[in-house]
């Protein structure tokens, strides 16, 4: 079975500009959450998306965006990007993400210069 | 105060130790309860999930929990060098919170051959 799929594996960008990352889920789960990590502030929630809908958020600006198509696959978006914005960005895929366990993609490493 | 306090470690162990990882939390809404290893560069990789205060094997691990003084810990027997990584504990809700965990910082754990 085909684990979580994360592209792309490595990023740079310049400030002020905007990404695009892509998460493919484990076939068959519904849910997909996607999550910051930086050595300073650890694995901090983005939010998560079930059928198509955003159900939960974190407490990220607005310049993070995301959403999800019928096929389950998600995209996360930032714009207007800061030197801060330089992170791993994780996705993890679970059934329905009530209580299922969520398998976690490797991650896509975001530089902004 | 973060909801989730992981001991920050780091930790350095013989090959053949066992080790304790422990983390407390302060919110009486997580249910679920999730241990995750991470190796560098990579995403984490979910090792035990549980749900109910009490004791979870699993090979060399055991996942303990005790939901009346919110603290969880990982135990691992005959500790492995390849055991060497971060350790994440991750908690989450029910409901509409069920599809965000919450993360500890991480535990960095050494086994020396």
């Amino acid at each position: 079975k085909a684990g979580v799929t994360q592209t792309p594996r490595y990023l740079i960008k310049t400030r002020g500009q905007q990404v695009t990352l892509s998460c493919s889920p484990i076939s068959g789960h519904r849910s997909v959450s996607w999550y910051q990590q930086t050595p300073g502030q650890g694995l901090q929630f983005l939010f998560e998306y079930f059928s198509e809908t955003q159900r939960n958020k974190g407490n990220f600006p607005g310049r993070f965006s995301g959403r999800q198509f019928s096929n389950s696959r998600s995209e996360m978006n930032v714009s207007t990007l800061e030197l801060g914005d330089s992170a791993l960005y994780l996705c993890a895929s679970s059934l329905s993400g009530k209580n299922t366990e969520a398998f976690f993609g490797q991650g896509t490493r975001l530089t902004v210069v | 105060q973060k909801e989730v306090e992981q001991d920050p470690g780091p930790l350095s162990v013989p090959e053949g130790a066992i080790v304790s990882l422990n983390c407390t939390y302060s919110n009486s809404a997580f249910q679920y309860f999730m241990w995750y290893r991470q190796y560098s560069r990579k995403g984490p990789e979910l090792l035990m999930y549980t749900y109910s205060s009490g004791n979870k094997e699993d090979g060399r691990f055991t996942a303990q929990v005790d939901k009346s003084s919110k603290y969880i810990s990982l135990f691992i027997r005959d500790s492995q060098p390849s055991d060497s990584a971060t350790y994440l504990c991750a908690m989450k809700g029910q409901g509409t919170n069920a599809g965000k965990s919450t993360f500890g910082d991480g535990t960095t754990l050494t086994v020396k051959p």
